[in-house]
């Protein structure tokens, strides 16, 4: 079993839909979860972190957190061409460690 | 504020060479990381590095070292290269050992 796991993809969504990205873990003392956006050939960037159970807002993102159920979310709400990218669950005990999922692609068609 | 730097963006190199990867973080960060992004393949954790000494490392050789100098920055080595080292080295630094990390731009590392 991989220690993060996300759908591939790819994930095709209109533009102005929601994307909903999943991503399961297996260590159950992880403590942070963080989503990254990584363009084709670029670096990762940090888009969002959270570390309670719940949800947590920033813009048209939210990400949500159910350590019971072991799982992490992101949606994007009024999704646009410009989201589209590879976006990475990453998930840690003390943000020192953290173990990356493969990454989901995501592809918002105008 | 100058965002994580790392050099050179290319390396080419050979088997048996060895090669070093530079990364300074961004100001006022004390902790950096290594990743190893494979085409194709997810990022994997190399080492962590904070205030001056190794933390951490993931499931890699010896081969592959670092060390971080006194104003943070940091170095990453890889001896005796190997075809399957061919792949993007990010680098990422951290305010302190438990901030989230930003990423560098990357070095691309290629071996013929």
């Amino acid at each position: 079993q991989k220690e993060v796991e996300q759908n591939s993809g790819p994930l095709s969504v209109p533009e102005g839909a929601i994307a909903s990205l999943n991503c399961t873990y297996s260590d159950r003392g992880s403590q942070s979860f963080f989503w990254y956006r990584q363009y084709s050939g670029k670096s990762p960037e940090l888009i969002m972190f959270i570390y309670s159970n719940g949800d947590k807002e920033d813009g048209r993102f939210t990400a949500q957190l159910n350590k019971a159920s072991q799982y992490v979310s992101l949606l994007i709400r009024d999704s646009q061409p410009s989201d589209s990218a590879t976006y990475l669950c990453a998930v840690s005990r003390n943000n020192n460690d953290m173990r990356f999922g493969a990454g989901t692609r995501l592809t918002v068609k105008p | 504020e100058a965002g994580v730097t790392q050099s050179p963006t290319h390396l080419i190199k050979t088997r048996g060479q060895q090669a070093t990867l530079r990364c300074s973080p961004i100001s006022g960060h004390t902790s950096v990381y290594w990743y190893q992004q494979a085409l194709g393949l997810g990022l994997q954790f190399l080492l962590w590095y904070d205030e001056g000494e190794e933390r951490n490392r993931g499931n890699f050789p010896p081969r592959f070292s670092g060390r971080q100098f006194p104003n943070y920055s940091s170095e990453l080595n890889v001896n005796a290269l190997e075809l399957e080292d061919s792949a993007l080295y990010l680098c990422a630094s951290s305010l302190s050992r438990n901030q989230p990390q930003h990423f560098g731009d990357g070095t691309r590392l290629s071996i013929l």
